[in-house]
């Protein structure tokens, strides 16, 4: 069975800092795997997917992911905060060679940005 | 503009009530599915459908039914059965394998 680990529930970082969100997975097959951001009382919208190609992915607004299959994680950052990143953020795994279409999220972590 | 539409945006009901949240697509994607969202829980896939007339239970299907008559519609009813119904409401929508996009969502509150 698929899961997703998101390590810290919070995350607060200053204005111009870096911004690390953590996300491990475990899967028995060579995953897909997504970032989604979630602003207050809206749906999710997706950052970036890797889906075997590079393992260095780049998406929306700066942010950037790199997939290491050794240490299993998808961790998303961005060389830069900036207010507007202040949301709930979602890493998710699915498995495609497994004939899987479910996405299984993890938990989320909450990003403040402090001015 | 292609997307994916939730109504009602608020839904208040009283406990014992049946209640149906609508989920409408114009992507032409064949899968659609529905999460519930708690604080700190993520989302918990209810149920989803790949094809239209048929469709499969999720990890929290308990108190929930659904229909999929039409591709671009995916209705979601809340019934009694469920103990603890409040909650947000999340619509989602795929091509095959691709990624999901996401409804606006229904925040729904029984009491």
């Amino acid at each position: 069975a698929q899961s997703v680990t998101q390590l810290g529930s919070h995350v607060s970082v200053s204005e111009g800092a870096l911004v690390l969100l953590r996300c491990n997975y475990s899967s028995s097959v060579p995953p897909y795997l997504f970032w989604y951001v979630q602003y207050p009382n809206q749906g999710l919208q997706l950052l970036l997917k890797y889906t075997s190609a590079a393992t260095l992915v780049k998406g929306i607004n700066g942010f950037e992911a790199e997939f290491k299959k050794s240490e299993t994680s998808f961790h998303l950052t961005k060389p830069s905060a900036h207010m507007s990143d202040a949301a709930e953020y979602f890493c998710a795994v699915s498995g495609p060679q497994g004939g899987s279409e479910k996405l299984v999220f993890g938990k989320g972590t909450k990003l403040t940005v402090n001015p | 503009d292609g997307g994916i539409t939730q109504s009602p945006k608020y839904l208040f009901r009283k406990e014992g009530q049946n209640v149906t949240l609508s989920c409408e697509q114009n992507l032409n994607h064949d899968a659609m599915y529905w999460y519930r969202q708690d604080p700190g829980q993520g989302l918990r896939l209810i149920y989803y459908s790949q094809i239209v007339n048929d469709f499969q239970k999720g990890d929290i299907a308990e108190g929930y039914s659904v229909s999929r008559e039409k591709k671009e519609s995916f209705p979601l009813t809340v019934t009694s059965a469920q103990k603890n119904p409040t909650a947000f409401y999340l619509c989602a929508s795929s091509i095959r394998l691709g990624e999901q996009y996401f409804g606006p969502g229904t925040r729904l509150t029984v009491t």
